[in-house]
């Protein structure tokens, strides 16, 4: 069974501070997609990147930042200099090869104070 | 690319009546289709999946004879929620895909009264 934990129910913090949004997974897979989607206040998911699980490489997309570590089966996502338009309902989700199910954590609701 | 559109965004409806919600992929081709619920402030959850030119297959749970799903062409599928009651409220979410993607839409605000 796979399985996606966001601890983090909620976070706030001020604008231009970083902040990492936490996300461990499990899965029997050895084979296996890691997903990030951000749902603003519209409800619209917005998809933010796709990690194979072969590739261990940390991803930098402008202010977005991901660390896969999968000998912690982690995939912790971090936005620096955070803005008010990151405020959002965060969702890190998990396909297994083979399956095309995705399997959603509970996701995070970050605020961004001004 | 790679669009996907819902109608109607919201709609409003009484208890007992019925109500169809459109999903379709714009600009691709999309054999396969899901249908996502999501109450306020939870998480998604997968309702079913939907598979152009045969039956969909639903989650454990998920009363298909309630939310009857019709995948029936490979841009098209349509959610009919049928005889809704006030606890079919929901966001109802669809996504296309294509590849290695899922691709979502919108979303559909159902209010039943």
């Amino acid at each position: 069974a796979q399985k996606v934990t966001q601890a983090q129910t909620e976070i706030s913090v001020v604008e231009k501070e970083d902040v990492t949004l936490d996300c461990v997974y499990e899965t029997r897979d050895t084979t296996y997609y890691l997903f990030w989607y951000k749902q603003p206040p519209s409800g619209e998911l917005v998809f933010l990147i796709r990690r194979n699980s072969f590739d261990e490489q940390n991803e930098i997309s402008g202010r977005y930042s991901w660390n896969f570590q999968k000998s912690t089966s982690s995939f912790n996502f971090t936005i620096t200099a955070s803005q008010v338009v990151d405020s959002a309902v965060y969702f890190c989700a998990l396909r297994g090869v083979g399956n095309e199910k995705l399997t959603f954590g509970t996701g995070t609701r970050l605020t961004i104070i001004p | 690319g790679a669009v996907v559109s819902q109608h109607p965004s919201r709609v409003i409806c009484k208890s007992g009546t019925s109500v169809k919600i459109e999903c379709r992929s714009l600009d691709f081709q999309a054999t396969t289709m899901f249908w996502y619920r999501q109450f306020p402030k939870k998480s998604l959850m997968l309702m079913a999946t939907s598979n152009e030119g045969s039956k969909a297959t639903y989650e454990q749970g998920v009363e298909k004879d309630k939310f009857l799903i019709n995948h029936a062409s490979l841009t098209l599928s349509t959610l009919t929620v049928t005889s809704a009651h006030p606890e079919d409220s929901s966001f109802y979410i669809c996504s296309a895909q294509r590849g290695y993607e899922q691709y979502f839409g919108p979303g559909t605000r159902l209010t039943v009264t």
